[in-house]
């Protein structure tokens, strides 16, 4: 079954650029994955769905701020002009037939 | 809109029983897949079952096997958890989510509902 991996924690300052990175386990470079945020003591919500070529399809609302990209087995979740409410945890998904998998999480800090 | 909305968490012992329901409401409910994910206090999100839109399919994390139990009511758009032998470690906040497409496989989830906390202590 994938897994994937994510940094734990991550920062940027307001009105700067962040890029937090999923990476998928050997075989599974191009599963497509999801991304999703989780402010401090909310449900998370859907961000995008991401493919191997760098195709992504995001959520009704969401910010032109935020764009996805790929490189290899790497899944990228990019966040331009920081704000405060960008203060969260950012979760990648993916699956297969059988099971559903969530990365760790990257805490991500406006400083 | 999607709506989703878990009821049921409360306080149990270990070894008790629980059973989380979760009511949805803006979509045809039949034609999506659904899922459990839990969050226990400080941690990531864990994936704990899902089931396909008539109810014909279920898989389910391998710590939850023999013990919790996903089925759906389409007649009444609700999703339920049937949890039992309730260990310390079930403790967590447990999502009721929905699948982005209605595809025939599993695939992102795409909508969250609020949650709903289960404690397991003596």
């Amino acid at each position: 079954q994938p897994v994937v991996t994510q940094s734990s924690s991550a920062s940027a300052s307001l009105g700067s650029s962040v890029k937090v990175t999923c990476t998928l386990s050997s075989g599974h470079s191009n599963y497509i994955i999801a991304w999703h945020q989780q402010q401090p003591g909310k449900a998370p919500r859907f961000l995008m769905k991401l493919d191997g070529r760098g195709n992504y399809n995001k959520g009704s609302g969401i910010p032109d701020r935020f764009s996805g990209s790929t490189s290899g087995a790497d899944r990228y979740l990019s966040i331009s002009n920081l704000q405060t409410e960008d203060e969260a945890d950012y979760y990648c998904e993916t699956w297969d037939d059988y099971t559903q998998v969530f990365g760790g999480g990257t805490t991500l800090t406006v400083l | 809109e999607v709506q989703l909305v878990e009821s049921g968490g409360s306080l149990v012992q270990p070894g008790g029983s629980l059973r989380l329901s979760c009511v949805a409401s803006g979509f045809t409910f039949s034609n999506y897949w659904m899922y459990w994910v839990r969050q226990a206090p400080g941690k990531g999100l864990m994936w704990v079952s899902h089931i396909n839109g008539d109810g014909t399919s279920t898989r389910k994390a391998d710590s939850v096997k023999g013990r919790f139990t996903i089925s759906r009511d389409n007649a009444k758009n609700t999703l339920y958890l049937q949890m039992k032998g309730l260990r310390a470690e079930d403790t967590a906040v447990y999502f009721c989510a929905r699948a982005l497409l209605g595809e025939v496989v599993p695939s992102a989830i795409g909508y969250w509902g609020p949650g709903t906390l289960v404690t397991v202590s003596s």
